[in-house]
């Protein structure tokens, strides 16, 4: 089983403020995604990270993915309170087992105004 | 992006009884998944969903426990069979994405409490 470590598991922060949300493994993923998941609802695809040094920014949102494929991190610029929500990664094994994801434990993270 | 819509939302079961939860995509899709989550924790995958085929079942469970149904390219059902406490969490259906079976559409999900 590859193991997906996320911390912190909880950040509370105030609106304006920066925060990094780290992934981590031991293993190597053919690919690493983000999701967003609000109370009541499922989770929403945030990126798709495929190559080692990869960075991906999605307006205040920077994903990178670390340059031997085991690690990932999520950056957002001047959060809002809008951001809050539960932060999960997802790894794609290698060798690919198709279709199914290694989740991460999640990152809760608060944004107040 | 695909809609994927569950039923029930929520649901209050007694011990030993059964829940069929419905999953139905706006799309067709080859690739359906079923999860389990505790409020505010991970994901975990039950099994896999493939139209034509049995489910692939993850280790720790079981078909007599989680039997599925995948009829056609838009629709599957989970059943909870003989539930118990143990059982209540929030169960999750999602579908592949157009950019592949990696990037996957979630539905809502069905939080079930077993009393």
């Amino acid at each position: 089983t590859q193991l997906l470590e996320q911390s912190p598991q909880f950040l509370s922060i105030q609106e304006g403020e920066n925060l990094t949300v780290y992934c981590n493994s031991s293993s190597v993923f053919s690919s690493l995604q983000w999701y967003r998941q609000e109370p009541g609802e499922g989770p929403v695809l945030l990126v798709t990270v495929v190559t080692g040094g990869e960075v991906k920014k999605l307006k205040r949102l920077t994903f990178q993915f670390g340059d031997a494929r085991k690690d990932s991190s999520l950056h957002i610029t001047a959060a809002q309170p809008g951001d809050t929500g539960l932060y999960l990664c997802a790894g794609a094994g290698v060798p690919d087992s198709w279709g199914k994801l290694q989740f991460g434990a999640g990152t809760q993270v608060v944004v107040t105004p | 992006s695909a809609v994927i819509s569950q039923k029930p939302s929520r649901d209050i079961c007694q011990r030993g009884t059964s829940l069929t939860i419905q999953c139905q995509v706006d799309s067709q899709v080859t690739m359906m998944f079923w999860y389990r989550q505790q409020p505010g924790q991970s994901l975990t995958l039950i099994a896999t969903a493939n139209q034509g085929s049995e489910a692939t079942y993850e280790s720790g469970f079981v078909i007599d426990k989680f039997p599925i149904s995948r009829p056609n390219l838009t629709f599957s059902t989970l059943t909870v069979s003989n539930m118990s406490p143990e059982d209540s969490s929030i169960y999750l259906c999602s579908a592949e994405g157009p950019g592949g079976p990696y990037e996957q559409y979630f539905g809502p999900g069905t939080r079930l409490t077993v009393t």
